[in-house]
């Protein structure tokens, strides 16, 4: 199984509200990821948690907070976002180090007005 | 700098024919690469990895080749299928601090029946 499960699979906010999308993995992973996808552009890469830790900020905006409650869980906190910020979200895991095979889950796609 | 390049935006493919798609790198210091399909509003998908010791892996329909000292590698789908049509991104990873996966820019890849 190589399932990453990701809720909600659509949000719409608005710039003023507080909204969470949650990501799950039941593969005893220890590595977990968000990962923001424009249209027609790669994934990029914005948070790395490693045995629940922050491992990699990529200097994402305060306004995005990452939070890992435990191994299998891994949530991303959205206060005061932009219009620009609208963008499929998207979670992977992989078994342990940043290298090893990542799984993706279906991607939250997030729209602000 | 965009490190992993896929310089075809798009591809189109008789069914039933042999699909290739390359990818090229500039980082040496790749040493694990892999082929993800993605199609529209969901995650990508693993397919197929290769490490930098081998120069072939074959998986069912899906073969990675691995062309070192060129920086180049290519993934060959033979029979080509109608559900394959989807974006393919390669991507790389590596150590020794340079072991965050990096994204090409992705080939649309369109199957005619």
């Amino acid at each position: 199984d190589t399932e990453v499960t990701q809720t909600p699979k659509h949000l719409v906010m608005g710039m003023t509200n507080k909204k969470s999308l949650k990501c799950e993995q039941h593969m005893g992973h220890r590595a977990m990821y968000w990962y923001k996808q424009k249209a027609k552009k790669p994934p990029e890469l914005m948070f790395v948690y490693s045995y629940e830790k922050l491992s990699i900020n990529e200097s994402v905006p305060s306004r995005f907070s990452p939070e890992c409650p435990n191994s299998s869980l891994l949530n991303l906190h959205l206060h005061a976002l932009q219009p620009e910020d609208s963008a499929l979200y998207l979670c992977a895991s992989s078994q342990d180090r940043v290298s090893d095979t990542q799984y993706f889950g279906p991607g939250t796609r997030l729209t602000v007005l | 700098d965009q490190q992993v390049k896929q310089n075809s935006p798009s591809l189109s493919v008789q069914e039933g024919r042999i699909s290739i798609l390359n990818c090229d790198y500039t980082n040496s210091m790749f040493d694990y690469f892999l082929w993800y399909k993605k199609y529209p509003a969901e995650g990508p998908t693993f397919l197929i990895s290769i490490s930098s010791i081998k120069d072939k892996n074959e998986d069912g329909r899906f073969t990675v080749f691995l062309n070192k000292s060129a920086k180049h590698l290519s993934l060959h789908i033979v029979p080509s299928q109608p559900g394959d049509s989807a974006v393919y991104f390669c991507a790389a990873s590596g150590a020794f601090g340079n072991e965050k996966l990096t994204f090409g820019t992705g080939t649309r890849l369109t199957i005619i029946p």
